[in-house]
């Protein structure tokens, strides 16, 4: 079993839809990465949070430590925000972990 | 420069030749990492330098990767005897110091024939 699981793996919406994408772990983490790659590849850092609630425009991350679970929202989807979202832990090491991902396509 | 910065964006080299990618990291980043993205696969870890700490190479598959950083700033991670399972995108990211966000560079696609 994964450290990071993420689901769903894959997820297709309408435009205008609200996303949830989930994040659960197995390990004990000091913080949690949410990571976008496009279909270029470039990886841009959405948030990285240790606790409590994190937005920035039409994002949204949400940490629950004790259940080891996060989640990332997606407020009035666009066609440009088509891409995979990745989840990453950072342990105490200083090294991230990352989920598989999960790939993202919102239709116009 | 403003990012992280990769070269070669591209390399296509034969099995059991060694290749060089480079990390230029962003100015003053203390911290840099290495990860690989194989076809179809998540991230992995391949080695992380903080500082002028003694890196943490935990993540090499094997003895053929190697890699260094000079002066605190550039990178080059190396992989000798090239296979074909090596064909992947290598990432290289950087941070201005432990718990702060990582910037990740464009990748450098590797293809082993």
């Amino acid at each position: 079993k994964n450290e990071v699981e993420q689901s769903p793996q894959n997820l297709t919406a309408q435009e205008g839809e609200f996303i949830t994408i989930n994040c659960s772990y197995s390990v004990g983490i000091s913080a949690l990465h949410w990571l976008q790659q496009h279909p270029g590849g470039g990886i841009v850092s959405l948030f990285m949070l240790s606790s409590g609630k994190k937005k920035h425009g039409r994002l949204i991350a949400t940490i629950n430590i004790q259940e080891k679970h996060s989640s990332l929202h997606i407020t009035a989807s666009h066609p440009r925000d088509s891409a995979v979202y990745i989840c990453a832990v950072l342990r105490g090491n200083e090294k991230l972990t990352f989920g598989t991902g999960t790939r993202l396509t919102i239709i116009p | 420069g403003a990012g992280v910065s990769q070269s070669p964006s591209n390399k296509v080299t034969e099995k059991g030749k060694d290749v060089e990618l480079r990390c230029d990291p962003i100015s003053g980043h203390t911290a840099l990492y290495w990860y690989r993205q194989s076809l179809g696969q998540g991230l992995e870890f391949l080695i992380y330098f903080q500082g002028n700490s003694a890196p943490d190479k935990s993540g090499l598959p094997s003895d053929r990767f190697s890699a260094e950083r000079t002066g605190g700033s550039v990178s080059t991670l190396t992989i000798q005897r090239t296979q074909q399972e090596d064909s992947a995108v290598y990432l290289c990211a950087s941070m201005r110091g432990p718990q702060e966000t990582q910037y990740f560079g464009p990748g450098t696609r590797l293809l082993v024939l």
